[in-house]
């Protein structure tokens, strides 16, 4: 089946440490997003990528970090520099970043600091 | 500049009742628009989408909503409502011109009372 996995499916951080949130896809698509959740916040951009190493800053990108090596895989880190990341954090690919694309979401990492 | 209000944060409705989620969006040209689905700690489904072709879009799950220039509205509904139904719904934009980002609204909880 295609789609896209997330892992792990919770974390757990202790303050001043860096953690990385897995996102693997297996539609062939070019373009994936990182997604931060808060209640009552809908979703919030944190980086987007439309091609193999190439990434771009989404609107809450501080403390955070990615790579695209590969076109199936954009892990996410979260830095020690972000203050306040406890949240639900959604990956999602599309075809391409133009055009009506829907995107397609994994079933998200919930990341809690200790 | 886009952007996507959603009226009401919680919604009830009774069991085979309506289902009317409210979702009005802003931006400088005719914009494509979607709804999304969320489970509990779960990932994203595409309901439905807009992308300038018939007003009225049907989706998943007998959903369906009706894009309204005149109001700049998007509504979602649903003649009866079941008891699956109960989850949390996202309204969307884009602009339909090269990458423009995903702009979502905050969401509406849907409460299903048997």
């Amino acid at each position: 089946d295609g789609g896209i996995t997330q892992s792990p499916k919770y974390l757990f951080r202790k303050e001043g440490q860096n953690v990385t949130l897995s996102c693997e896809q297996n539609l062939n698509h070019d373009a994936m997003y990182w997604y931060r959740q808060d209640p009552g916040q809908g979703l919030r951009l944190i980086y987007y990528s439309q091609i193999v190493n190439d990434f771009q800053k989404g609107d809450i990108a501080e403390g955070y970090s990615v790579s695209r090596e590969k076109k199936e895989s954009f892990p996410l880190t979260v830095t020690s520099a972000q203050k306040n990341p406890t949240a639900f954090y959604l990956c999602a690919s599309s075809i391409s970043t133009s055009g009506p694309g829907t995107q397609y979401f994994g079933p998200g990492t919930r990341l809690t600091v200790l | 500049a886009q952007s996507v209000t959603q009226l009401g944060s919680h919604v009830s409705v009774s069991e085979g009742a309506l289902v009317l989620l409210r979702c009005n969006y802003s931006s400088s040209v005719p914009p494509y628009l979607f709804w999304y689905v969320q489970y509990p700690n779960q990932g994203l489904q595409l309901l439905l989408k807009y992308t300038s072709a018939a007003t009225l879009v049907k989706g998943i799950n007998g959903f369906e909503a009706e894009f309204k220039k005149s109001e700049t509205s998007f509504h979602l509904t649903k003649p009866s409502a079941h008891m699956s139904d109960a989850a949390e719904y996202f309204c969307a934009v884009i602009l339909p011109r090269g990458y423009q980002k995903v702009t979502f609204g905050t969401g509406t909880k849907l409460q299903v009372i048997p």
